[in-house]
């Protein structure tokens, strides 16, 4: 089945160190999204890209950025973790033209 | 931009009972109104969405009404089960950007 992949599932780091995630997609969707999610905050989204040559800034961009190396692959990194970006975070992807928004497992990020 | 309050933030009901989880967004040109379930360490998943040209719809025991006068939108779930406990996330849609903006979330539980 066409899903939404995201590695690593779970990471611990230090702080000051760089962090990628990454998220590949078999949908076959143009759009991509990396939220962030803490807890009695809900998803809060972070970057998101229409195309290849598209990466706008979301709510809350600051201390990350992004590349999408491709169609299905849309990376958010962490240049220098800091503990309050301890969080759980999703990649989603959605269709041009069609609302609904498909999220990957999520990537559960602890930085110490 | 727009602005989403989801309340409450926690619902307790027993078996068998319905519940209703309420939103307001700010931005009256808002026009797609989704509603996504997380259970615990699972992605968000839609489980029914509105549009702005619609009062309300339904699928089996969930239903979704909006009031674009008051701008706000409720979930009602009937003859609830305790599979439907999780995190129930409201969302919205300004019809000039494709970005969702959530609620905080509302950890519904079902007691049996």
């Amino acid at each position: 089945d066409a899903d939404v992949t995201q590695t690593p599932r779970n990471r611990i780091t230090k702080t000051g160190k760089r962090i990628m995630l990454e998220c590949s997609q078999t949908k076959g969707h143009d759009r991509m999204y990396w939220y962030r999610q803490d807890p009695g905050l809900g998803l809060r989204l972070i970057y998101y890209s229409f195309d290849v040559k598209d990466i706008n800034k979301g709510e809350i961009s600051d201390g990350y950025s992004v590349s999408r190396q491709a169609q299905a692959k849309f990376s958010l990194s962490l240049e220098s973790a800091i503990p309050n970006q301890t969080a759980l975070y999703f990649c989603a992807t959605s269709d041009s033209g069609r609302d609904e928004q498909f999220f990957g497992p999520g990537t559960r990020l602890t930085v110490l | 931009g727009e602005n989403v309050e989801q309340h409450p933030s926690t619902l307790s009901v027993q078996e068998g009972d319905s519940a209703v989880i309420k939103c307001t967004y700010s931005d009256s040109a808002s026009n797609y109104f989704p509603w996504y379930k997380q259970e615990l360490g699972k992605r968000p998943q839609l489980i029914i969405d509105i549009r702005s040209n619609v009062g309300e719809k339904k699928d089996q025991r969930i239903a979704v009404t909006l009031n674009k006068t008051a701008k706000h939108f409720s979930l009602h779930i009937t003859e609830t089960q305790p599979e439907d406990s999780a995190v129930y996330f409201c969302a919205a849609k300004t019809g000039s950007n494709y970005k969702l903006t959530f609620g905080k979330g509302t950890l519904l539980t079902v007691n049996p």
